[in-house]
């Protein structure tokens, strides 16, 4: 069956970094999303890698490596409006979305 | 309007009523997606469109029927809902369906409560 597993849950300090991880096994690999989303909002779009490497994009980066089926989205500069559920997302073979069940992150002041 | 947008926002129904949420999307695209989220599990894929025909269905029950009347718009009608369907139920939409870059935009959702 298709995977995808991330922590539950996440404390961090504001100010401070976090890395919030993502494995997967899925049938094929055709990139892999994360997107946040605020309780009781929609979840909007953070990034996409489908190369291994690091994508950076402000005070938010992922990280993504294909051989060993592992992501890594990297917060920096933590503010409390970071404080949401971080979804990971895997498209697979058939082009179908394979989510994860959500990372809630908690910003402490 | 822009992007994607849901009504109602929330919604509280009895077992027997019959309701109906409504999506519409102002992106311009092809593909909408209705989704079932519960807590601490997984975002479920429930019905896909692509240019207003039925794509997919997830072992769905009954009980959840789908509308497309065009690419803009996306109705779920309930009925006869049990106490376990109460959940977030989102809609979505992306300008394809089968591309790896498949970005979805999502609305935010009716909070779905069955009594």
């Amino acid at each position: 069956g298709q995977n995808i597993d991330q922590p539950t849950e996440m404390t961090a300090t504001e100010g401070a970094i976090v890395q919030i991880n993502c494995t997967y096994q899925t049938s094929g690999f055709n990139g892999l999303f994360w997107y946040q989303q605020h309780a009781g909002e929609a979840p909007t779009f953070l990034s996409y890698n489908v190369l291994d490497g690091l994508e950076e994009k402000g005070r938010f980066s992922s990280f993504l490596s294909r051989s060993k089926g592992y992501s890594y989205l990297l917060l920096k500069e933590l503010q409390m409006k970071d404080s949401a559920s971080y979804l990971c997302a895997v498209v697979d073979s058939n082009y179908q979305l394979i989510w994860g069940a959500g990372t809630k992150l908690i910003i402490k002041p | 309007e822009t992007g994607v947008t849901q009504t109602p926002r929330h919604l509280v129904m009895g077992m027997t009523n019959k309701k109906s949420l409504k999506c519409e999307q102002h992106l311009g695209h092809n593909a909408m997606y209705w989704y079932k989220q519960s807590a601490k599990k997984p975002l479920e894929l429930m019905f896909v469109y692509s240019l207003e025909e039925r794509v997919e269905n997830n072992s769905v029950p009954s009980r959840f029927s789908p509308e497309c009347p065009n690419s803009s718009h996306l109705f779920l009608h309930l009925h006869t809902l049990q106490p376990e369907d109460s959940a977030l139920y989102l809609c979505a939409s992306s300008q394809d369906l089968d591309s790896s870059y498949n970005e979805q935009f999502f609305g935010p959702g009716t909070r779905l409560t069955v009594l």
